[in-house]
């Protein structure tokens, strides 16, 4: 069982939607990190969590820490957010990582 | 100000060379670590180094050895590659007293025939 599991795998969205991304883990964190990577291979931070809520813009990320949950939303999605969303809980020796969402928006 | 660079950009390898990965940390970090992220998968782990030391590592053989620079610059060097070796191999720098936030570089895509 991987120590950091994300649902769903693949999503695809009509532009405008509300769009929500799911991680769950098994291990202790310091912190839980959302990350962007765009085909190419780039990947950007988008949150680092270790409690409560984030917004950034069209982006917002939240995370309960009792029952071991994450969820990053998108409102308003627009087809540049179509990339892989990957959940990485670092436990403050390393990071696991998710193995990714997925997301096509079209327009 | 620069971010996280890495070079190169794309490596052909056969099996059984060797490779050495470079990766210059974002102005002002002190710690770098890398990761491997095969075809469809999320990234793994590899090592994370400090003071010119490895601190961490995770689940990987020997043949896989990095080094730190007095500039906090790093090296991944794989020995005997294998075809299973083929992934894009990332590096992200963060700051050792701020070390939960971390900053990524582009990759290196390594292909080994």
């Amino acid at each position: 069982k991987n120590e950091v599991e994300q649902s769903p795998q693949n999503l695809t969205a009509q532009e405008g939607e509300f769009i929500t991304i799911n991680c769950s883990y098994s291990v202790g964190i310091s912190a839980l990190h959302w990350l962007q990577q765009h085909p190419g291979g780039g990947i950007v931070s988008l949150f680092m969590l270790s409690s409560g809520k984030k917004k950034h813009g069209r982006l917002i990320a939240t995370i309960n820490i009792q029952e071991k949950h994450s969820s990053l939303h998108i409102t308003a999605s627009h087809p540049r957010d179509s990339a892989v969303y990957i959940c990485a809980a670092n436990t403050g020796n390393q990071f696991y990582f998710g193995t990714g969402t997925s997301l096509t928006v079209i327009p | 100000d620069a971010g996280v660079t890495q070079s190169p950009t794309h490596l052909i390898k056969t099996r059984g060379q060797q490779v050495t990965l470079r990766c210059s940390p974002k102005s002002g970090h002190d710690t770098v670590s890398w990761y491997q992220q095969a075809l469809g998968q999320g990234p793994q782990f590899i090592f994370q180094y400090y003071e010119e030391e490895e601190r961490q590592r995770g689940n990987f053989p020997d043949r896989f050895s990095g080094h730190q620079f007095p500039n906090y610059s790093s090296e991944l060097n794989v020995n005997a590659l294998l075809l299973g070796d083929s992934a894009l191999y990332l590096c992200a720098s963060s700051l050792m007293t701020q070390g939960y936030e971390q900053y990524f570089g582009p990759g290196t895509r390594l292909t080994v025939t």
